[in-house]
């Protein structure tokens, strides 16, 4: 089986920086994703790490350590429209499925 | 169309009653996901398709749920007797082959009365 965990809740302010930690559990594993979602909105990409590192694009880094099934989601210089919900995804072994973990809700304070 | 499209994008309905919820995915995209989502919770898998077949069912919840893709594209998931623990959002994802990124579609708010 697979599961996946995340911390429900993160709260920071504007301006600042943000770590969402993600740890797997998984009978298989190929990659590990970040989606964003607003309320009442649909999921949206923001990236993926298949090997282990870091990747950054713009004001968002995604980090993966395959020997210790953890990963991360950093947001930096936060700004308000960054409050939502961020959801890790492990793509599995047989390379087309994905399991989501339950997401933790950003909340970012002026 | 530029992306994923779902219809209705809400449906009430009676307990009881049998539903059909559609998904249109990217043109050309191989693979489509469904997942439901209650209030404020994660997304739950309920199965994908490769093509018009699907690898894996596991996540459907019971024998009410089924679905089907056609010409490896539009989808449709039926489910049969709605209960009120069926209520939630229905939510599908499309992706090319060997793409990492999945697509989602606005979903479709069902209520169960």
């Amino acid at each position: 089986g697979q599961s996946l965990e995340q911390p429900s809740e993160v709260t920071a302010v504007e301006g600042a920086i943000v770590q969402m930690n993600c740890t797997y559990q998984t009978s298989g594993f190929y990659g590990l994703s970040w989606y964003q979602q607003h309320d009442g909105g649909a999921p949206t990409f923001l990236s993926y790490n298949a090997l282990d590192g870091l990747e950054e694009t713009g004001r968002f880094s995604s980090f993966l350590s395959r020997s210790d099934s953890y990963g991360y989601l950093l947001l930096q210089e936060l700004q308000m429209k960054d409050s939502a919900s961020y959801f890790c995804a492990v793509r599995d072994n047989y390379g087309q499925n994905f399991v989501f973990g339950p997401g933790t809700r950003l909340s970012v304070l002026p | 169309g530029a992306g994923v499209s779902q219809s209705p994008s809400n449906k009430v309905t009676e307990k009881g009653k049998d539903v059909e919820l559609r998904c249109d995915p990217i043109s050309g995209h191989t693979a489509l996901y469904w997942y439901r989502q209650s209030l404020g919770q994660g997304l739950e898998f309920l199965i994908y398709f490769q093509g018009n077949s699907a690898p894996d069912k596991s996540g459907l919840p019971s024998d009410r749920f089924s679905a089907e893709r056609t010409g490896g594209s539009v989808s449709t998931l039926t489910i049969q007797r709605t209960q009120q623990e069926d209520s939630a959002v229905y939510l599908c994802a499309s992706s090319g082959r060997g793409n990492n990124e999945q697509f989602f579609g606005p979903g479709t708010r069902l209520t169960v009365l």
